[in-house]
Formats: C-alpha cells, sequence, structure tokens
C-alpha cells in the first residue's frame, strides 16, 4: 500500500518570495505522482503530475516539482508566488500495475501575505 | 466543455432522511470515484467504480451506497444521513485503463452537505 506525506499543513510566505511545499511518499512499486490545487470554494485542479521520463515536471501556473527516488520525494516548488496562489495543495501518489487508485496527502494550506 | 458535474452545490437535510448526490461526468471516463474532504483529514475515499456495474468501497464507505449503470453517472446515496456525514464531498473521474496511462483526476465542484 502507497502513503503520503506532506509536511507541512500550513506555509505562509510573502508576495514574489519563492516556495516550496514538501510531499514525500512511501510505496514498494512504481508511482506515479501528482500535485493538485484547490482554490477556494472549488473543486481541486490538476496542477502537474510525473509518470515517467525527466524527474523535473513543470505544471500550470509557473509551478513546478521534482521526483527525488532516492529520497522517496516530490516536492512543489515556485520561484516567485503571487497572492493568486493562496490555496490547498495536495500531493498524490498511485501506484502503477493495478487499479491506479490515488492517495491523497492531508493537503499543505499556501498563504501568500502582500 | 469537459467536466464533471456535480448536484446540488449546498445541501441541508435532517437526520435519517434519504438523499442523493448527482454526478456526471462527459468525457467517456472508465473510472469515477466519490471522496468527502474534512478540516485536517485531506481527501479521503468513500468509493469507486472501474467501470460500468462495478464499484468497489474505498477508504471510509460506511453509510454510503453508490451504483454505476452508466458510463457517465456515478451518484452517492445516503440511505440514513447522520451528522458525522456533513462533509465536503468531490467526484472525480479518469480515463485511466490501467495500460500504464494516468491522466489524473478531473473533480467536479464539490458538494456541501450538512446533516442536522
Amino acid at each position: 500500500a502507497q502513503s503520503v506525506t506532506q509536511l507541512d499543513s500550513q506555509v505562509p510566505v510573502f508576495e514574489e518570495a519563492p516556495v516550496e511545499l514538501r510531499c514525500n511518499y512511501s510505496s514498494s512499486v512504481s508511482v506515479y505522482l501528482f500535485w493538485y490545487v484547490q482554490y477556494p470554494n472549488q473543486g481541486l485542479q490538476l496542477l502537474l503530475k510525473y509518470l515517467s521520463g525527466s524527474t523535473l515536471v513543470k505544471g500550470i501556473n509557473g509551478f513546478e516539482a521534482e521526483f527525488n527516488k532516492s529520497q522517496t520525494s516530490f516536492h512543489l516548488r515556485k520561484p516567485s508566488v503571487h497572492i493568486s496562489d493562496t490555496a490547498e495543495y495536495f500531493c498524490a501518489v498511485s501506484t502503477s500495475g493495478g487499479s491506479y487508485i490515488p492517495t491523497f496527502g492531508r493537503g499543505t494550506s499556501l498563504i501568500v501575505h502582500p | 466543455e469537459a467536466q464533471v458535474t456535480q448536484n446540488p452545490r449546498y445541501l441541508i437535510t435532517v437526520t435519517g432522511k434519504k438523499l442523493t448526490v448527482t454526478c456526471s461526468q462527459n468525457m467517456n471516463h472508465e473510472y469515477m470515484s466519490w471522496y468527502r474532504q474534512d478540516p485536517g483529514l485531506g481527501l479521503r475515499q468513500i468509493y469507486y467504480s472501474m467501470n460500468v456495474e462495478v464499484t468497489d468501497k474505498g477508504d471510509v464507505p460506511e453509510g454510503y451506497k453508490v451504483s454505476r449503470k452508466e458510463k457517465r453517472n456515478f451518484p452517492l446515496i445516503l440511505e440514513s444521513p447522520s451528522p458525522n456525514q456533513t462533509s465536503l464531498y468531490f467526484c472525480a473521474s479518469n480515463p485511466t485503463r490501467g495500460q500504464g496511462e494516468n491522466y489524473g483526476y478531473t473533480f467536479g465542484s464539490g458538494t456541501r452537505l450538512t446533516v442536522v
């Protein structure tokens, strides 16, 4: 079985500063990794995904994430955040060869201050 | 527009009164799933369906039922709602066919349910 840990429940940051949201996973087989964003009063939206190939994945809105197999991590980064990036961010993992049922982390609330 | 549509967006009901939350997708996705989202707990899967007439329990299925009679629809049924089912519910779909493809979920906008 797989599991996901988002190490920070809340990350406050000032506008135009860089940010990193941390995600670690546990799985005994190959994984697919995802980041979703949830803006206030909305559903979740896929931000980016890692399926295979290059370990650096670029997503929408200037976000990127790096898959690190040795550290079992998939941290999300943005070099300069905007007020509009204030949202809840979820990391998710699913495994190949099965039903692809994803497991979600508990979420990290990114709060961008002016 | 490709989307997952849930109805209603908001619902207040009383304990024990049966209700159904509808979910429909227009992308011909095979895989559909229901989640509930609670503060501090993230998303927890209630039920999922790999295809028509194929459903299975997720992590928190107690008190819920689902059906998948057509590919596009996956309603969530609460036969006798209780206050601990007050939550934010999301339906999601995925075209994954177990062939090494995994495009990620498309989520509905959510249904905020309050049971009093």
